[in-house]
């Protein structure tokens, strides 16, 4: 089937500095996109979705950027903290289908 | 929202033998989804537990390693059998949003086989 790729596996950012990570998609088919944070021992959490019809949205120290052209998503975390230290997987699905994830991206913030 | 309890949190296990994780959703839902994430990697779907039949499995994941049970619409459990190091992950359990909303999760359970 299709899936949902990362282009990096990890990243690391200091304290303070703005977070990208990215998500690349491939089923052109797919209406509705979620990103979650994923932190050691637990399991996957909600951090902000977009759905096809919009191509940015923002949330608390989040925003998620949706390039439907390039088929290419986006999370932006401001103002990075140690807290934000986790895996993040994007995840895409057409309404009523099962979501396909990403491989994920280690975010690593350093003091 | 819906929360989801599963247990166990985790487990060491010997080959060879099985080990049963329950799901438990705080809300009746019709549909339940049971995900592997092996080491370092990301999640995948095992399989589709529905309420008065039969689990439906996604290619490579078969009914005799990877057993479902979903006795009501608040609980679900999968069996891993006849274990080998190769099955050691997080096996998480999920509930969906129908509509344009996000999937739920446990906390999955880590197995690791010896």
């Amino acid at each position: 089937g299709e899936s949902v790729g990362l282009h990096l596996p990890t990243l690391s950012v200091q304290e303070g500095d703005n977070s990208i990570i990215n998500c690349a998609y491939s089923n052109s088919a797919s209406d509705y996109f979620i990103w979650y944070k994923q932190e050691s021992g637990k399991g996957p959490q909600f951090i902000i979705d977009i759905r096809s019809n919009m191509d940015k949205r923002q949330g608390q120290r989040v925003t998620v950027l949706l390039n439907k052209t390039v088929k290419h998503l986006s999370l932006q975390i401001a103002a990075t903290q140690p807290g934000d230290s986790a895996v993040y997987f994007c995840a895409d699905r057409r309404y009523g289908q099962n979501f396909v994830f990403g491989p994920g991206t280690r975010l690593s913030v350093l003091p | 929202s819906a929360v989801i309890s599963q247990k166990p949190s985790r487990d060491i296990c010997q080959r060879g033998t099985s080990l049963t994780i329950q799901c438990q959703v705080d809300s009746q839902v019709t549909m339940m989804f049971w995900y592997r994430q092996q080491p370092g990697q990301s999640l995948t779907l095992i399989a589709t537990a529905n309420q008065g039949s039969e689990a439906t499995y996604e290619s490579g994941f078969v009914i005799d390693k990877f057993p479902i049970s979903r006795p009501n619409l608040t609980f679900s459990t999968l069996t891993v059998s006849n274990m080998s190091p190769e099955d050691s992950s997080i096996y998480l359990c999920s509930v969906p949003d129908w509509g344009y909303g996000e999937a739920f999760f446990g906390q999955g359970t880590r197995l690791t086989v010896v």
